[in-house]
């Protein structure tokens, strides 16, 4: 596509639950990220992708974030047991050589009530 | 991990000042990419600065790169309303952003 989109746009979810946050990058991009950004905050990293696989796990928070991508495109951020703590916006952003910069998509609003 | 640190954290200032910005590592910069972000979007690539010394302008955007490449400064002539958002400047293959300024120009 044009541009890295992103869904849902905003997502409302009660305490405990598990929500799915999905990517879809530029198309032929390899590197794909996840951060995480508290309002009015700075980005906070999750996790890379290269390709299908995650060389660089270590800013996941806990073990209830998890994420995979398939087919070197699409990726789905998992949030399992959801707490009030995990409300931020989710921004994925894809590249095709970091020194290119990173282009982001719009977000995900995630409230966790 | 490399610590960037922005300051000042919060600016705001009439339509018509000028300004800067600054962004500060722990260690050295390979090369340091600076982004606006406004509100509801992803950041956006503004630079990207990659020699020690180095002076990059865009518009009324003036970036500079320190000479030892562990600083850098976005200055902003006459600014605008249209250049309120959240800047953040990122090592440009180390994923990780600074704390970021955000800015609000009152009209």
């Amino acid at each position: 596509g044009a541009g890295v989109s992103q869904s849902p746009s905003n997502k409302v979810t009660e305490k405990g639950k598990d929500v799915e946050l999905r990517c879809d990058p530029i198309s032929g991009h390899t590197a794909l990220y996840w951060y995480r950004q508290s309002l009015g905050q700075g980005l906070e990293f999750l996790i890379y992708f290269q390709g299908n696989s995650a060389p660089d796990k270590s800013g996941l928070p806990s073990d209830r974030f998890s994420a995979e991508r398939t087919g070197g495109s699409v990726s789905t951020l998992t949030i399992q047991r959801t707490q009030q703590e995990d409300s931020a916006v989710y921004l994925c952003a894809s590249s095709l050589d970091p020194a290119y910069g990173y282009t982001f998509g719009s977000g995900t609003r995630l409230t966790v009530v | 991990t490399q610590l960037l640190e922005q300051s000042p954290q919060f600016l705001s200032i009439q339509e018509g000042e000028n300004l800067t910005v600054y962004c500060n590592s722990s260690s050295v910069f390979s090369s340091l990419q600076w982004y606006r972000q406004e509100p509801g979007e992803g950041p956006v690539l503004l630079v990207t600065v990659v020699t020690g010394g180095e002076v990059k302008k865009l518009k009324r955007l003036t970036f500079q790169f320190g000479d030892a490449r562990k600083d850098s400064s976005l200055h902003i002539t006459a600014a605008q309303p249209g250049d309120t958002g959240l800047y953040l400047c990122a090592e440009k293959s180390e994923f990780y952003f600074g704390t970021g300024t955000s800015l609000t120009v009152i009209p």
